[in-house]
């Protein structure tokens, strides 16, 4: 039980674009979802976190107009790079839970590459 | 804020042998959780083990048991018998009152045959 699903696993897309990655909640009510960001050989940072019908809360230093959240149903929240750039380039991993203070299980990621 | 530290960022073990992989964290709370996770190359996080700070024994599944010591806020975890697919990042993680998971830099295991 409690599987997520991220979709797409891998993205290349040209500079400029926009790209977005969904994360889905296959067998629980994802009440809460976390998007974290991870560069190669380092730790996962957390970007933001939402709440299904509110606005996402987003970290210090994330830039809530280049990544848009949306949390509009429990088992679906999506997160999308707007205007992409080759920084933007990383893995990105979502997770859902169902409470406070409920474990949250992640989906697989998604390796965005920006040419 | 919450801080997590993990001092060794690699560390090798022989098949079968026995290895620790060390973790701090840095909390003035007493209700927590901390947790153990493994990413292997596919990138994928799988739990590995899971401490309730309030829980005085120290949890094991398997071949996997961690050294809880609150008052010392150290969380060590030891892996029996070591397996060439135990080879990964192994990330310690703090969970708090925010609700938010704090990780450490990780910790790449190398698993010789």
């Amino acid at each position: 039980g409690a599987v997520v699903s991220q979709h797409p696993s891998w993205v290349i897309c040209k500079s400029g674009t926009s790209v977005k990655i969904e994360c889905r909640s296959l067998d629980f009510q994802a009440t809460t979802m976390f998007w974290y960001r991870q560069f190669p050989k380092q730790s996962l940072m957390l970007m933001a976190t939402s709440n299904e019908g509110s606005k996402a809360t987003y970290e210090q230093g994330v830039e809530k107009d280049k990544f848009l959240i949306n949390h509009a149903s429990l088992t679906l929240s999506t997160l999308t790079v707007t205007s992409a750039h080759p920084e933007d380039s990383s893995f990105y991993i979502c997770s859902g839970s169902t409470g406070e203070w409920e474990p949250q299980h992640f989906g697989d990621g998604t390796r965005l590459s920006i040419l | 804020a919450q801080t997590v530290t993990q001092s060794q960022p690699e560390m090798s073990v022989q098949e079968a042998e026995t290895v620790t992989l060390s973790c701090t964290y840095d909390t003035s709370e007493s209700d927590y959780y901390l947790f153990w996770y493994k990413q292997p190359p596919s990138r994928q996080m799988i739990l590995v083990i899971r401490q309730e700070a309030y829980k005085q024994q120290n949890a094991t599944e398997n071949r996997f048991s961690v050294n809880f010591q609150k008052a010392a806020k150290s969380f060590s975890l030891k892996i029996s018998d070591s397996q060439l697919g135990d080879a990964a990042m192994y990330f310690c993680a703090y969970w708090g009152s925010n609700y938010k998971l704090t990780f450490g830099k990780g910790t790449l295991l190398t698993v010789n045959p």
